[in-house]
């Protein structure tokens, strides 16, 4: 199976800042990569798929980068429904296995 | 609006057996593939498996093939998810998504949370 870390597993962060979660593959998956958002009321919603292509309706606050192994989501500037968790998901090789989830607080 | 409902979940005995169903609304079921994903209590997502649209083709986690079993009933816009031989590991809520044509798991079910305990 190809392991999936994310960091860092929580980041405390001011409105308006920009932050980047970073997720690295075991090998490489080709940018088979997703990138999910999970409210606290437990809602799940797609943000980024193949890397970098933003899902219908998020807003362009939020985009993904990467190659190889190494991928990362970054939010341009923090608004308030933002902090959530975040989770990536590789979808080149199954079993399809997800990033260990990072934590958006409120600083 | 796509909508996603699950249901069957509960406490369970270990080594019982649940099944979980999801009903679909908002697009037409036949269209997608369907999957299965679990988050455990300390929020570790583990995807289980997931079905053709036509309840042809399955694949699963290797470590879940074993006991658990997806299928999917297209008259009835439902997905389900028959678990056997629970273990107290099973413990998670469970979500049913749908696969987009391009692999993304583009919307999801609120979740049906499962607990094995005796």
């Amino acid at each position: 199976d190809i392991q999936m870390t994310q960091t860092p597993s929580s980041m405390p962060a001011s409105l308006g800042k920009r932050v980047t979660i970073s997720c690295r593959a075991s090998q490489g998956i080709s940018n088979y990569l997703s990138w999910y958002q999970q409210k606290p009321d437990g809602t799940i919603k797609p943000l980024i798929y193949y890397t970098s292509n933003l899902q219908s309706g998020v807003p362009s606050r939020f985009s993904g980068s990467g190659s190889g192994t190494g991928y990362s989501l970054t939010i341009s500037s923090l608004e308030p429904e933002d902090f959530a968790m975040y989770y990536c998901q590789q979808y080149d090789s199954s079993p399809w296995t997800f990033g260990g989830g990072t934590k958006l607080e409120l600083k | 609006e796509v909508q996603l409902v699950e249901s069957g979940g509960g406490l369970v005995q270990p080594g019982a057996s649940l099944k979980l169903s999801c009903v679909a609304s908002g697009f037409t079921f036949s269209d997608y593939w369907m999957s299965w994903v679990r988050q455990t209590p300390g929020k570790t997502m583990e995807w289980i498996g997931d079905i053709k649209y036509d309840g042809s083709y399955t694949n699963y986690a290797p470590s879940l093939k074993n006991r658990f079993t997806i299928s999917r009933d297209n008259a009835k816009s439902t997905l389900y998810l028959q678990m056997s031989n629970v273990r107290s590991e099973d413990t998670a809520t469970y979500y049913c998504t749908r696969v987009n044509y391009g692999r993304l798991m583009d919307a999801w079910g609120q979740g049906a949370s499962v607990t094995v305990s005796s």
